[in-house]
């Protein structure tokens, strides 16, 4: 069974700072897709940004940067110019792609809480 | 349409209650989740319907019942919930492309007296 692992509980950064958090995980397929959901204290669960596991370019979404390392089972988020609304829980999640029923089995880390300061 | 949306937010309910929580979706999706959320913890999946088929997590209790009245449509029916119960409850959908995630929604807030 696929498991991702997400080794800070808890990160701080300064606001305009650049911070990174941490995930790997294990499967031993070879085409998945990897995900950082944001979850303020708002409640909702958003999507930051996907990883496609056959592309070897890290995914960019502005402010926001992964560092996919696939032999090392590794999928680390990068946020830059951190902001105070980027204060958050950060979750790391994996997927194999679409069931035989057409649904999709996302398997979540535990979080990182992330708070910037002022 | 891109949202998923949830009612109500917040609701409190007494153990002999009975509630339904409400999730809608107009994105075509053709998968709909529910997840169970304790404070600084992951989702944990609960149900899905796909295609209108339903997948059941065995731990889920039976006093949870889903019910996926067409596509667009998840409802989840509470009867004599336990504090324990007590929890954010998470709606979500997913596109019939594959490695796209989910959608969520805003959540319900249930707190069980």
């Amino acid at each position: 069974a696929q498991t991702v692992t997400q080794s800070q509980p808890e990160m701080s950064v300064q606001e305009a700072e650049t911070v990174t958090l941490s995930c790997t995980y294990d499967t031993s397929e070879s085409n998945y897709y990897l995900f950082w959901y944001k979850q303020p204290p708002s409640r909702q669960m958003i999507l930051v940004i996907r990883q496609e596991a056959y592309k070897q370019q890290n995914a960019t979404e502005n402010r926001f940067s992964v560092n996919f390392q696939k032999a090392a089972k590794s999928f680390s988020l990068k946020i830059s110019d951190s902001q105070l609304g980027d204060t958050a829980m950060y979750f790391c999640a994996f997927s194999q792609g679409l069931t035989q029923g057409g649904s999709e089995k996302l398997v979540f880390g535990k979080g990182t809480k992330l708070t910037v300061n002022p | 349409d891109t949202e998923v949306t949830q009612t109500p937010k917040h609701l409190v309910m007494g153990m002999t209650n009975k509630k339904s929580l409400k999730c809608e979706q107009h994105m075509g999706h053709r998968a709909m989740y529910w997840y169970k959320q304790k404070a600084k913890k992951p989702p944990e999946l609960m149900f899905v319907y796909s295609y209108e088929k339903l997948s059941i997590n065995e731990s889920v209790p039976s006093r949870f019942s889903p019910e996926c009245p067409n596509s667009s449509l998840l409802n989840l029916h509470l009867h004599a919930l336990q504090p324990e119960d007590s929890a954010l409850y998470l709606c979500a959908s997913s596109q019939s492309q594959t490695g796209y995630g989910y959608t969520f929604g805003s959540g319900t807030r249930l707190t069980v007296v």
